[in-house]
């Protein structure tokens, strides 16, 4: 079945990187996702990658696959306050060839000024 | 603005009560969803339409009923509500060739 991990909480101090992991079972997983929550907010859809990618730069996000390993994780750099939120792992299994999307139970980003 | 929008935000009501949550999309997106996210803020969808078309029902209670009267509605009502249905509703909507979803801001729902 589908499933996808993630820890619930990393803090980091303004200016370092943060790097936040996941995990996920499901081999055909043809989507991986990362969404944003702030407080009150609905989900923000940061980026995505493509399983037949390993690597995705965009700004201060890279988004790095390892497919074998089904790992995932997110890395961005000069993390900000602005940056503390909620941060969701998704997959996405498409059948039928619509989305459906798995969320993992979301990582808290705390930025320590 | 062209968003996901849901009405209302915030919904306190009685155990036992009937309620409505609407949501609209003006993306032209042809997909739309449900998702529920409890106190944990772990999201499970529940359902999701194509073009007026049910095409995702998960486990969700009869008391849940889903209706789409076009493909850029599609409205959640509950009936005899419980304490566990207390929770933010998400509705979103996505675009075959898209990615991702796009999020509404949510309703937040306590039962009381």
């Amino acid at each position: 079945g589908e499933d996808v991990e993630q820890s619930l909480f990393l803090s980091v101090r303004e200016g370092d990187s943060s790097v936040i992991n996941c995990t996920y079972t499901d081999s055909s997983s043809t989507y991986l996702y990362w969404y944003k929550q702030e407080p009150g907010a609905g989900l923000q859809l940061l980026t995505y990658i493509f399983s037949n990618m390993d690597m995705k730069q965009d700004q201060r996000l890279t988004v790095l696959l390892n497919k074998k390993d089904k790992h995932l994780s997110l890395r961005i750099a000069d993390t900000q306050t602005g940056d503390s939120a909620i941060y969701f792992c998704a997959e996405s299994i498409l059948p039928g060839g619509y989305q459906k999307v798995t969320f993992g139970i979301g990582t808290k980003l705390q930025v320590i000024p | 603005d062209t968003a996901v929008s849901q009405t209302p935000k915030y919904l306190v009501t009685q155990m036992g009560n009937d309620k409505s949550i609407k949501c609209e999309q003006n993306l032209g997106h042809d997909t739309m969803y449900w998702y529920k996210q409890d106190s944990k803020k772990f999201l499970k969808i529940m359902f999701s339409y194509n073009n007026k078309e049910l095409i995702i029902n998960e486990t969700v209670p009869n008391r849940f009923s889903p209706k789409s009267p076009d493909k850029a509605h599609l409205n959640l009502h509950i009936n005899s509500l419980e304490l566990g249905d207390s929770a933010v509703y998400f509705c979103a909507s996505s675009q075959w060739g898209e990615e991702g979803y796009t999020f509404g801001s949510g309703t937040r729902l306590t039962v009381v």
